[in-house]
């Protein structure tokens, strides 16, 4: 079956412009995790999803950054009036809910804010 | 709070060297121990992992030992190829019904033939 999707793969935008991030789990999967990964940084999480609702939030690193989930599988990472320090590789993860190591992750999307 | 330190790289071998990359953690409680693997191109993989003291994860001929007293996770392969050049994250997860992972800032491997 296909695993994690994400979209764009690049994206390249000019500092102010909102940005919309896209993450297509695996069919069947519950549990969406969104992580960032800045250069010379690990990746640092963003957001957690259980179906549509977003129990954790605690990773978003400011009120420009949302995101959501719906019909309990596709997810839009949304970040308005974009700055420099947004440049990075956003990850997204998927699982089942059975435990951590079960997490497939995506591509990414290596976001430049110019 | 969950941190995760790893050997800074980038670390550069020739084929059939031997390879450590240190990474140790600090964290609450008893936490799960991992290593992701990313190669060229492509998202990040389990390499291996382990869930308690002085559990053995291993996989494709890397190993790693989970040290509670060192409070280490240190990844280890006796004899590199040049298709195991990736970046290698080390990665805890401590507890919750949310699963979040903490990761290091990984390491790049380049083995050259």
């Amino acid at each position: 079956g296909a695993g994690v999707s994400q979209s764009p793969s690049n994206k390249v935008t000019e500092k102010g412009k909102d940005v919309e991030l896209r993450c297509d789990p695996i069919s069947g999967h519950t549990a969406l995790y969104w992580y960032r990964q800045s250069l010379g940084q690990g990746l640092e999480f963003l957001i957690y999803f259980q179906g549509n609702s977003a129990p954790d939030k605690s990773g978003l690193p400011s009120d420009r950054f949302s995101a959501e989930r719906t019909g309990g599988s596709v997810s839009t990472l949304t970040i308005q009036r974009t700055q420099q320090e947004d440049s990075a590789v956003y990850l997204c993860a998927s699982s089942s809910n059975s435990g951590p190591s079960e997490q497939y992750f995506g591509p990414g999307t290596r976001l430049t804010v110019t | 709070g969950d941190s995760v330190t790893q050997m800074e790289g980038p670390v550069t071998l020739s084929e059939e060297a031997f390879l450590t990359i240190n990474c140790t953690y600090t964290a609450t409680g008893y936490p799960s121990l991992f290593w992701y693997v990313q190669y060229p191109g492509e998202g990040l993989q389990l390499l291996l992992k382990a869930t308690k003291a002085d559990d053995k994860g291993s996989n494709k001929g890397f190993e790693a030992t989970y040290r509670k007293e060192t409070t280490s996770f240190h990844l280890e392969k006796g004899s590199v190829q040049v298709s195991d050049s990736a970046v290698y994250f080390c990665a805890l997860y401590s507890g919750g019904s949310n699963y979040k992972l903490t990761f290091g800032k990984g390491t790049l491997l380049t083995v050259n033939p």
